[in-house]
């Protein structure tokens, strides 16, 4: 069974750019969660999407934001990028069937975003 | 607000020489507490979720105990392939897959 899978692994953008990075989650995983991950902050959550729809955001601005579509593939956009941006954006993919269960997150390998 | 601490942030270990991480958390009411290991450059592989506490769950030298505000990985006669960064996560009651993550702490097995 296939993993989750990111694209691009790295990327180099400039100070004013924006960039999108997408997510494919393991078939049948209908929940697809981004974090950044930088080494002062450790890893943070950014959103969660459900059936093409976000059912939680983290403390980021809203420069960043996120899309399911309705194979649950998922994308992240980052406008307007700042130096500070620049970190190790991870997706983790689960099967979220509800009933109040706890499901296996599996995370991608990530793209790695550096701001110049 | 969901906080999770992790200790040591690093450790380092002789091969054979057993230990244990230590991860400390408060949750507004405890879905599951999730660990991973993540090695560098790569993203978290998944190891155990725990639900309740008084739960054990083994995975070859791994083993990872519950309790009310902690969790414990006890690692048994590591090997240097056991060197990577360990993370602590909670998810919390309700309907988002959420995971509020510790820093981790950073493994180092000696031959």
């Amino acid at each position: 069974k296939a993993g989750v899978t990111q694209t691009p692994r790295y990327l180099i953008k400039t100070r004013g750019q924006q960039v999108t990075l997408s997510c494919s989650p393991i078939s049948g995983h209908r929940s697809v969660s981004w974090y950044q991950q930088t080494p002062g902050q450790g890893l943070q959550f950014l959103f969660e999407y459900f059936s093409e729809t976000q059912r939680n955001k983290g403390n980021f601005p809203g420069r960043f934001s996120g899309r399911q579509f309705s194979n649950s593939r998922s994308e992240m956009n980052v406008s307007t990028l700042e130096l500070g941006d620049s970190a190790l954006y991870l997706c983790a993919s689960s099967l979220a069937a509800g009933g109040g269960f706890s499901y296996e997150q599996y995370f991608g390998p990530g793209t790695r975003l550096t701001v110049t | 607000e969901d906080q999770v601490t992790q200790s040591p942030e690093a450790l380092r270990l002789q091969e054979g020489e057993s230990s244990s991480l230590n991860c400390s958390y408060t949750v507004s009411g405890l879905r599951g507490l999730f660990w991973y290991r993540q090695d560098p450059g790569k993203g978290p592989e998944f190891l155990f979720t725990l639900y309740s506490a008084g739960e054990e769950k083994e995975k070859e030298r791994l083993k990872a105990t519950l309790t009310k505000k902690e969790s414990f990985l006890h690692i048994t006669a590591p090997k240097p392939e056991d060197s990577a960064t360990y993370l602590c996560a909670v998810q919390a009651q309700g309907g988002s897959e959420k995971l509020v993550f510790g820093k981790g702490t950073k493994l180092t097995v000696n031959p």
